[in-house]
């Protein structure tokens, strides 16, 4: 199975931009990289994906290097309500795998 | 749009006891996944369903769960007789993509409490 490394638990402070890498084990050629975000009670919800380089949204940059080994999610000046668990998806195929997540918690 | 449809949200059973889970994709989505997570873990795939047909259910423990998708829509997760162990949030989701890009749509969960 495809693996995925991230640390389990950060702080910051509101208005920081936040930084959360995962080590993406095995990853394949045709595998894509994606972050989920999700807050208690409530299912996984998608925030971002990648192949390579860099990707922007609204909500989030994903920066993934040439040797697609590792990403890095940032999330700029965050606040209160980006206080959840964020995982980034490795895969086999089409099988998608979630590890133990990152637990995010903003302080006022 | 509607989103994926899970019922029922909260379900307490006793051990050895039989529950089922019902979910509803969102229209269109040829593939369906079942999750158990368990508190304070990430989600863990029980199930993946392409249409009618089953991917993947390598992680299903198939002396106890059953799962299935007939007319390749909606799906029902089965236990029994369940375990206190299996006490967890059952997620479904689904997805639109056949090309492994790993966007998954997923609904608010059915929470199982096994005492």
């Amino acid at each position: 199975l495809a693996k995925t490394t991230q640390p389990i638990s950060m702080d910051s402070y509101e208005g920081q931009e936040v930084n959360i890498t995962c080590s993406h084990n095995n990853i394949a050629t045709n595998d894509y990289i994606t972050w989920y975000q999700q807050f208690p009670s409530q299912g996984p919800r998608f925030i971002i994906q990648g192949y390579k380089t860099k990707v922007t949204n609204e909500v989030a940059s994903l920066f993934i290097p040439a040797d697609r080994k590792s990403s890095t999610l940032s999330l700029p000046r965050v606040s209160l309500s980006d206080t959840a668990v964020y995982y980034c998806l490795g895969n086999t195929g089409n099988q998608f795998y979630f590890g133990t997540g990152t637990s995010l918690t903003v302080i006022p | 749009e509607a989103g994926v449809a899970q019922s029922p949200r909260y379900k307490i059973i006793e051990k050895r006891q039989s529950v089922a889970f019902w979910c509803n994709p969102i229209s269109g989505h040829a593939t369906l996944y079942w999750y158990q997570q368990i508190l304070g873990q990430g989600p863990k795939l029980l199930i993946q369903f392409q249409n009618n047909g089953v991917v993947d259910d390598s992680q299903l423990p198939k002396d106890r769960f059953s799962a299935e998708r007939l007319k390749g829509v909606d799906s029902t997760l089965k236990i029994q007789p369940a375990k206190l162990e299996d006490s967890a949030v059952y997620l479904c989701a689904s997805s639109p993509d056949r090309s492994n890009t790993g966007e998954l749509f997923f609904g608010e969960g059915s929470r199982l409490t096994v005492l």
